[in-house]
C-alpha cells in the first residue's frame, strides 16, 4: 500500500485558515486521497476525498498537486471544534473493498 | 437517521477469556468494517464485511474473527484474550459498492486484565 507522510502536529489560531499537508510520493493512478478526522473521544469522521482535481465541500477543501504526490486539506476558518487528529489516507480504487490505513495523522491544536 | 451503534461501550475481561462485540450499522448500509485503536499502533483495520461475506482482512491473528448477519448487523469475536488486546474497537459502516464515506460508531473500550 502506498504510504502517506504528515506532520505530527500543527497549531492554528481560531478563525484563521489552516493548511494541513500530506505527502504521498508513491501514489498510484488508482489511489483515491481520503481525509478523515477524529475528535477527542469520538470515532473518526469523513472529511473529504479526491482523485485528481481539487474538491470542496461544506467542511473543507482538498488541493491536490498536479503530479498527485502531495495534497493539502484546507480548513477555511478554524474553530475550536476543529481541534482533532487529521488523517490523510490513500485508498486503492482497484480494490473493491474499503480498508483504510490510517497512519499517525496530524494533531491540530486550535487556540482562541 | 440513527448513527452506527456499538454495544457494549465498555468491557473488562480477564486474560484467556473470549469476548463478542456488536455493531449495528446505519439503516440501509450493507458494508461493515472493524478497526482496533491503541496508543502504540494507532488505528488498524481488522476486517470488512459486505452482504454477509468477508471482503477484506487486516493483519491480525486468527483469534480475531467476525461475521455479518442478513440484517447487516455485525459481531466481532476475540478468543483467548491477551493483555495487548486492550483497545478501542471501532465499527464503521457505508452503503456499499461505490460509496466513499465511512461512518464510524463511538467504539467499544475493551480492557483485558
Amino acid at each position: 500500500d502506498a504510504k502517506t507522510t504528515q506532520p505530527n502536529s500543527m497549531e492554528s489560531n481560531e478563525e484563521e485558515p489552516v493548511h494541513l499537508p500530506c505527502n504521498h510520493s508513491t501514489i498510484s493512478g488508482t489511489d483515491y486521497i481520503h481525509w478523515y478526522r477524529q475528535l477527542p473521544s469520538q470515532g473518526p469522521e469523513y472529511v473529504i476525498h479526491g482523485l485528481t482535481s481539487n474538491v470542496n465541500n461544506r467542511m473543507a477543501s482538498l488541493a491536490i498537486a498536479e503530479d498527485r504526490k502531495s495534497s493539502t486539506l484546507i480548513l477555511h476558518r478554524a474553530t475550536l471544534r476543529d481541534a482533532a487528529v487529521y488523517y490523510c489516507i490513500l485508498r486503492d480504487l482497484s480494490n473493491s473493498g474499503y480498508a483504510l490505513n490510517f497512519g499517525k495523522g496530524t494533531s491540530l491544536l486550535v487556540t482562541p | 437517521k440513527a448513527g452506527v451503534t456499538q454495544t457494549p461501550r465498555y468491557l473488562i475481561k480477564t486474560r484467556g477469556q473470549q469476548v463478542t462485540l456488536s455493531c449495528s450499522p446505519i439503516s440501509g448500509h450493507r458494508s461493515v468494517s472493524w478497526y482496533q485503536q491503541t496508543p502504540g499502533q494507532g488505528l488498524q483495520f481488522l476486517f470488512e464485511y459486505f452482504s454477509e461475506t468477508q471482503r477484506n482482512k487486516g493483519n491480525f491473528p486468527g483469534r480475531f474473527s467476525g461475521r455479518q448477519f442478513s440484517n447487516s448487523r455485525s459481531e466481532m469475536n476475540v478468543s483467548t484474550l491477551e493483555l495487548g488486546d486492550s483497545a478501542l474497537y471501532l465499527c464503521a459502516s457505508r452503503t456499499g459498492r461505490g460509496s466513499y464515506e465511512q461512518y464510524f460508531g463511538p467504539g467499544t473500550r475493551l480492557t483485558v486484565t
